[in-house]
């Protein structure tokens, strides 16, 4: 069976510090991977998808990127981190044609 | 994408059957209809996806009219344990992103 994860799963930094959060997907090949963020309260907003190693599509302009060096692996970066970054950062991941499913989610508070 | 309109809130007691309702008026003919379930802290689970018709699985029922502009999730005999955030999205199958609004906050009380 397919699983995905997610880490570190809780995260603090402080404002302008650098920002690393990972995401692997196991028991699939060529999945679409996907980042949203969920802010205190709100529903989620698509960040970033990916189709295929190398291949970024970005929905929301900031200063946030994502990177896809493997098949499974979808890595969330920043340089430096803004107190509006904080929120509930959340992966998923589906096959083509099918239903997306979603990782437990990184928590991160910048302070 | 369709966009989808549902209640904000909905509450209910313990062994109550729960319907909720999803407008998606604009609703494209190769759209499917997608219900997920999230709880504090954790990501969205899915629960039931649907085209037309009637869908039923262990979980929940999915019931869509003919002309697709509504759907509604019933959830038979809620539990305490079913109080979350219910997400109603419509969008194609594959490589196109899931536009999730604000959902359903639907509380179970004992």
């Amino acid at each position: 069976s397919q699983t995905i994860h997610q880490w570190p799963a809780t995260l603090v930094q402080p404002v302008g510090s650098p920002l690393s959060l990972e995401c692997t997907v196991e028991g699939t090949s060529n999945p679409n991977l996907y980042w949203y963020r969920q802010a205190a309260g709100r529903g989620l907003q698509l960040l970033f998808y990916s189709v295929g190693i190398g291949q970024i599509s970005s929905e929301v302009p900031q200063n946030l990127s994502a990177s896809r060096p493997q098949d499974r692996q979808f890595i969330l970066s920043s340089k430096k981190l803004l107190l509006s970054d904080s929120g509930f950062y959340l992966c998923a991941w589906s096959a083509r044609q099918e239903t997306q499913y979603f990782g437990p989610g990184t928590r991160l508070l910048v302070l | 994408l369709a966009k989808t309109t549902q209640p904000i809130s909905m509450d209910s007691y313990e062994g109550q059957e729960v319907n909720i309702t999803c407008s998606h008026n604009n609703i494209a003919t190769n759209d499917y209809i997608t219900w997920y379930q999230q709880f504090p802290s954790q990501g969205p689970r899915f629960i039931i996806q649907g085209y037309k018709t009637k869908v039923t699985n262990e979980v929940a029922s999915l019931f869509i009219p003919a002309d697709r502009k509504s759907s509604t999730l019933s959830l038979p005999r809620v539990s305490l344990s079913d109080t979350a955030v219910y997400y109603c999205l419509v969008a194609m199958q594959g490589n196109t992103p899931l536009v999730f609004g604000k959902g359903t906050r639907l509380s179970v009380i004992a």
